[in-house]
């Protein structure tokens, strides 16, 4: 089936590494995508990853894959308070599938 | 930068009004979509278009509908709207052939 699992909440103080963790089911995804909503706002799209990687580098953010478990994560380096959003993991089955989102809070 | 539009922004209507939510792209995107997300956060898609003349319902039922005339434009309509339509609703896009969505701002409304 077409499920994608991440912890609800998640809370860190400024200045630490963030990491927020996915799992999803179906092993033909072509790419795993990372997006941030920030409040009031749409999705904006973070990152993504194509399946075949394992890890994805981009400034604060890295994004790793392993395939084997169907698990997926995202860290953020030096985590600020403009970070401070809900972050949603989605994989691509023709069309995306999002998990129900990932609340970070960012304490100074 | 993704170039989707909503309008509105905020929507505060009483029972039994009709009511379109707009959406417009400026990219050229074939694929557009509407989502309705919970306060809790969840998104369900309830609409998507491959392209003119093409409307599709999502996995969560809705009492809403949809049109595809121009390819920029995906308007949301409500005939009568209900407390129970309280709710975000959010528009995106993708390329045809690519799954990537770009999402526009949101359109919040609430039903009294």
């Amino acid at each position: 089936g077409e499920d994608v699992e991440q912890s609800l909440f998640l809370s860190v103080r400024e200045g630490d590494s963030s990491v927020i963790n996915c799992t999803y089911t179906d092993s033909s995804s072509t790419y795993l995508y990372w997006y941030k909503q920030e409040p009031g706002a749409g999705l904006q799209l973070l990152t993504y990853i194509f399946s075949n990687m394992d890890m994805k580098q981009d400034q604060r953010l890295t994004v790793l894959l392993n395939k084997k478990d169907k698990h997926l994560s995202l860290r953020i380096a030096d985590t600020q308070t403009g970070d401070s959003a809900i972050y949603f993991c989605a994989e691509s089955i023709q069309t995306l599938v999002f998990g129900k989102g990932t609340r970070l809070s960012v304490i100074a | 930068e993704a170039d989707i539009y909503q309008t509105p922004r905020y929507l505060v209507i009483g029972t039994g009004k009709k009511i379109t939510l707009e959406c417009s792209q400026t990219m050229g995107h074939d694929k557009m979509y509407w989502y309705q997300q919970d306060p809790g956060m969840e998104l369900h898609l309830i609409h998507y278009s491959y392209g003119v003349n093409s409307t599709e319902k999502g996995d969560l039922s809705s009492e809403s509908t949809v049109s595809r005339i121009r390819t920029e434009h995906f308007p949301l309509t409500l005939e009568s709207a209900r407390p129970s339509h309280t709710s975000q609703y959010l528009c995106a896009s993708s390329e045809r052939g690519r799954d990537t969505q770009y999402f526009g701002p949101g359109t919040r409304l609430t039903v009294l």
